[in-house]
């Protein structure tokens, strides 16, 4: 089935500094992806639409310029939390939907990257 | 996209037929209802998605009333290993891909499979 994978699982680092989070589509293309944050005993929240080629689509109360998403192929997207602080400490989630598929057919979620800012 | 209703939290025995109900009154005649599961720490697994037949998969059938303002999902022998928060989600199907396909989480059913 189709997988999509996350790199790193879990990070710490210093606060200040910008940390980067791969989403890849291991055995298909993905056209869009989508990065959620999940917060401890909250649901999913989408941050924001990730298209191959163009600038990414961000949800409402979402800073640009703090997350930098990237997605130069069909098969990878990047986040990039710039200046990260312990308040960007957070579960961050990415999902891909296959190129192509039927407009019905389900996303695909990765296990997610665990942000941790002292 | 419809909202949708469901319970916090719900027990099942191990070995028994977990019935997770899913309240979606304002659901439009284009939107599908899809299911998916969140095990502690990790990301979501899709379950199962219909339109308004019912459907059944390895994992789970989906039950949507006639009216399609409500749906269950059904494990049929739970085990513990499907402890998790399940999420009801209802989406348009949108044409023009992009952001049209983003899904809406709400707070989902925390599934307890007890021994």
């Amino acid at each position: 089935g189709a997988v999509v994978s996350q790199h790193p699982s879990w990070v710490i680092c210093k606060s200040g500094t910008s940390v980067k989070i791969e989403c890849r589509s291991l055995d298909f293309q993905a056209t869009t992806m989508f990065w959620y944050r999940q917060f401890p005993k909250q649901s999913l929240m989408l941050m924001a639409t990730s298209n191959e080629g163009s600038k990414a689509t961000y949800e409402q109360g979402v800073e640009k310029d703090k997350f930098l998403i990237n997605h130069a192929s069909l098969t990878l997207s990047t986040l990039t939390v710039t200046s990260a602080h312990p308040e960007d400490s957070s579960f961050y989630i990415c999902s891909a939907r296959e190129i192509g598929s039927y407009s019905n057919q389900p996303q695909h979620f990765g296990d997610g990257t665990r942000l941790s800012i002292l | 996209d419809a909202k949708t209703t469901q319970p916090p939290s719900m027990d099942c025995a191990e070995g028994r037929a977990a019935n997770l109900p899913c309240n979606h009154s304002t659901i439009s005649g284009n939107e599908y209802v899809y299911w998916y599961r969140q095990i502690h720490s990790q990301g979501p697994q899709y379950i199962i998605h219909g339109l308004k037949n019912n459907e059944t998969n390895e994992m789970a059938s989906l039950i949507i009333t006639e009216d399609r303002k409500s749906s269950t999902l059904i494990l049929p022998h739970a085990t513990l290993r499907d402890t998790a928060v399940y999420y009801c989600i209802v989406r348009v199907e949108g044409s023009s891909g992009g952001s049209n396909y983003k899904l809406t989480f709400g707070k989902g059913t925390l599934l307890t499979v007890n021994p």
